[in-house]
């Protein structure tokens, strides 16, 4: 079993459309949790951290379910430039090492 | 801004070459990582270091090895490249300590072993 698991999608939505992405992790022991953007042969660029209280920026927000080991991301108001790749990154116990979700691919149309 | 540099953005390589991949970070990071990354397979961490002349097997380090002089530059070294190499290949770094723990990735480098 991987250790992050996420939908790979695509998730194909309009302009303007509310989208939420959902991920699990299977160690109970991590310690922080992000998401990483990753555009089309790109390197991933972090999104946002994901904090237990739950967390905002924008048009993004990202929550953090301990007890269930999962963690989400709503997207609001899709642009089009939201197209991309969604990594879910969960950070091990001892913090040098991050397991990555294999992406959630998301396609903004006009 | 935290800063991860790769030494070639592209690279062709033949069957047995020796390749080297360098990556140096500006920001001081305790942590440096060597990944690949290929379609339908995501990111799969191959090796990491945590100080200078400390290194840690990730989950597919065969056919790799690395190195780490100083804290600032970790190189990737491809003994003998075969053609199921050919990926990208994306360096990163994070601090281990200070509470700030977002990994930085390099712009990648797309290696081709023909």
């Amino acid at each position: 079993r991987k250790e992050v698991e996420q939908d790979p999608g695509p998730f194909n939505v309009p302009e303007g459309a509310t989208v939420a992405f959902n991920c699990t992790y299977s160690n109970s022991a991590s310690q922080s949790f992000f998401w990483y953007r990753q555009d089309c042969r790109k390197e991933p660029k972090l999104l946002m951290s994901v904090y237990s209280s739950g967390n905002e920026d924008g048009r993004f927000t990202a929550q953090l379910n301990r007890a269930s080991q999962y963690i989400s991301l709503l997207i609001r108001d899709s642009k089009l430039s939201d197209s991309a790749t969604y990594l879910c990154v969960a950070l091990g116990g001892n913090f040098n090492k991050f397991y990555f979700g294999s992406g959630t691919k998301l396609n903004v149309k006009p | 801004d935290v800063k991860v540099t790769q030494s070639s953005r592209y690279l062709v390589k033949r069957t047995g070459e020796k390749v080297f991949l360098e990556c140096v970070q500006d920001m001081d990071h305790e942590n440096m990582f060597w990944y690949r990354q290929d379609p339908g397979l995501g990111l799969r961490l191959i090796y990491f270091s945590y100080d200078v002349k400390m290194k840690e097997k990730g989950d597919i380090p065969e056919g790799y090895s690395v190195s780490r002089e100083k804290k600032e530059r970790f190189s990737l070294i491809l003994e003998s490249a075969s053609t199921n190499q050919t990926s990208m290949y994306l360096c990163a770094s994070s601090l281990l300590t200070g509470g700030i723990y977002e990994q930085y990735f390099g712009p990648g480098t797309r290696l081709t072993v023909t």
